[in-house]
């Protein structure tokens, strides 16, 4: 079993939709959470992160974390066509070998105009 | 911005080839890393430094060398490339653990092994 899950997609919406991404993880020592978007020919570029459980927004972005049932999502209000791109989760631990980042396989989000 | 450079964004080698992929970053970071990202597979971390002349094993280092003589490069390479090695490679960089410091990409280089 995977460490990170998180469903590939493709996910493919129409402009102005709400988008829920999701990803499910199994190591309850994980306390950092951060989202990545990726264009395509792109390297990830870092979205949003949280600490522990709770939300935050950053402007039509919020990002969930609830820990008790080990679950993360983004939410993207007002879906913008520039929104497409492939968004990875990941996450972080405390302790030995807290440098590393453990990354979900990546949804493909395309939003229609 | 902090920069993370990746010297070729395409390259294609031959099966036994000895292949070097250099990352250059200009932060002062302490960790660098090497993911592979493959459909399916997501990224998949190769090695990682986390100072000068030390390295890690990550998850798939088989294959695989680095050398990090200098705090802002560091080198992937493959002894003797396969075409299992064909896939788009990513360097990333951070200056410490912690929820703000994530890491800084690089482009990636998309590398073909024929």
């Amino acid at each position: 079993q995977k460490e990170v899950e998180q469903d590939p997609g493709p996910l493919s919406v129409p402009e102005g939709a709400i988008v829920s991404l999701n990803c499910t993880y199994s190591n309850s020592a994980f306390q950092y959470f951060m989202w990545y978007r990726q264009y395509s020919r792109k390297g990830p570029e870092l979205l949003m992160y949280t600490y522990s459980s709770g939300n935050k927004e950053d402007g039509r972005f919020t990002a969930q974390v609830d820990k008790s049932s080990k679950y993360i999502s983004l939410f993207i209000r007002d879906s913008q066509p520039s929104d497409s791109a492939t968004y990875l989760c990941a996450m972080e631990g405390l302790g030995q070998g807290a440098q590393k980042l453990v990354f979900g396989q990546g949804t493909r989000l395309t939003i229609n105009p | 911005d902090v920069k993370v450079t990746q010297s070729s964004r395409y390259l294609v080698k031959r099966t036994g080839e000895k292949v070097f992929l250099e990352c250059v970053q200009d932060m002062d970071h302490e960790n660098m890393f090497w993911y592979r990202q493959d459909p399916g597979l997501g990224l998949r971390l190769i090695y990682f430094s986390y100072d000068v002349k030390m390295k890690e094993k990550g998850d798939i280092p088989e294959g695989y060398s680095v050398s990090r003589e200098k705090k802002e490069r560091f080198s992937l390479i493959l002894e003797s490339a396969s075409t299992n090695q064909t896939s788009m490679y990513l360097c990333a960089s951070r200056p410490g653990s912690g929820s703000i410091y994530g890491y800084t990409f690089g482009s990636g280089t998309r590398l073909t092994v024929v």
